[in-house]
C-alpha cells in the first residue's frame, strides 16, 4: 500500500531564510502525482505545489520549489525567503490514476521566527 | 470562480441532534470529496462522488453518516444522531480529474456537546 511519511513534526526558520521540508513515499507505480498543501491557522487547505512523476523537471511556484527524487521516492519542499505568512501546517500528499484517494502525510508544522 | 463553498463554517449542537453540512463544488469539477480532520486521526476521506454518483463510501464511519449529491452543484453530509466523538473539522473538496489536485473548501468546524 502507498504511504507518505513526513519525518519532521515541526520545523522553525528565521524570517527571510530558507527552509526545506522533507517527504518520502512508498509506491510501486511509475506514474503518479505529488502535492504539497498548506494549512494555516485559518484551517483552509491550500495547494502549494504539484508534481507529476513523469516530469523530470522540479516544479516551482515563486518562492516554493520541490526537489523530486523519483528513484529515492523523495519529494521535499523548499521555501525561500520565508515570510511570516508561511507559518502553517504543511502536508505532503500522493495520488495515482488507479486510485482516487489522496494519501496524506502526517504534516509538518512550520514556525517562522521574526 | 468563488472556489469550493461550505456552510455553515461553525456548528455547535447537542448530542442526538441531526447535523447537515453543505458543499458547493467548483463548477465543472466532476469529483467531490468529503473529509474529516481530527488531531488524532488527521485527514480521513469519508466518501467521494463522480458525476453526482457516490463511488466509495467505505470511509463513512457509521450508519449515522450519510451523504448525497442531488446535482452537480450541491452536496450534503448528514449526521443523525450526532455524538461528541463526531466533533471535527469537515472538509469538502472537488477536482476536475480523479487523481488531480483537489480544491478544498474552508471547512466546517463541528462541535457536538
Amino acid at each position: 500500500a502507498q504511504t507518505v511519511t513526513q519525518s519532521q513534526p515541526e520545523m522553525s526558520v528565521q524570517e527571510a531564510e530558507t527552509v526545506t521540508l522533507s517527504c518520502t513515499y512508498d509506491t510501486s507505480e511509475s506514474d503518479y502525482y505529488l502535492f504539497w498543501y498548506k494549512q494555516p491557522p485559518s484551517r483552509q487547505m491550500i495547494l502549494v505545489i504539484r508534481q507529476e512523476a513523469y516530469k523530470q523537471q522540479n516544479a516551482t511556484e515563486n518562492r516554493f520549489s520541490v526537489n523530486f527524487q523519483k528513484a529515492a521516492k523523495s519529494f521535499s519542499l523548499k521555501i525561500s525567503d520565508s515570510q511570516l505568512g508561511d507559518a502553517a501546517m504543511y502536508f505532503c500528499a500522493y495520488s495515482e490514476d488507479s486510485n482516487y484517494q489522496l494519501i496524506w502525510g502526517a504534516g509538518t508544522k512550520l514556525i517562522i521566527k521574526p | 470562480d468563488a472556489g469550493v463553498i461550505q456552510s455553515p463554517r461553525h456548528e455547535v449542537t447537542e448530542m442526538g441532534q441531526e447535523v447537515t453540512l453543505r458543499c458547493k463544488p467548483i463548477s465543472g469539477h466532476d469529483y467531490l470529496f468529503w473529509y474529516r480532520q481530527t488531531m488524532m486521526r488527521g485527514l480521513e476521506l469519508l466518501i467521494y462522488f463522480n458525476n453526482n454518483v457516490p463511488i466509495d463510501d467505505s470511509g463513512m464511519p457509521e450508519d449515522r453518516f450519510s451523504a448525497k449529491m442531488p446535482n452537480a452543484s450541491f452536496s450534503t453530509l448528514k449526521i443523525q444522531p450526532s455524538e461528541p466523538r463526531d466533533s471535527a473539522v469537515y472538509f469538502c473538496a472537488s477536482s476536475l480529474y480523479r487523481a488531480d489536485e483537489q480544491f478544498f473548501g474552508p471547512g466546517t468546524r463541528l462541535t457536538v456537546l
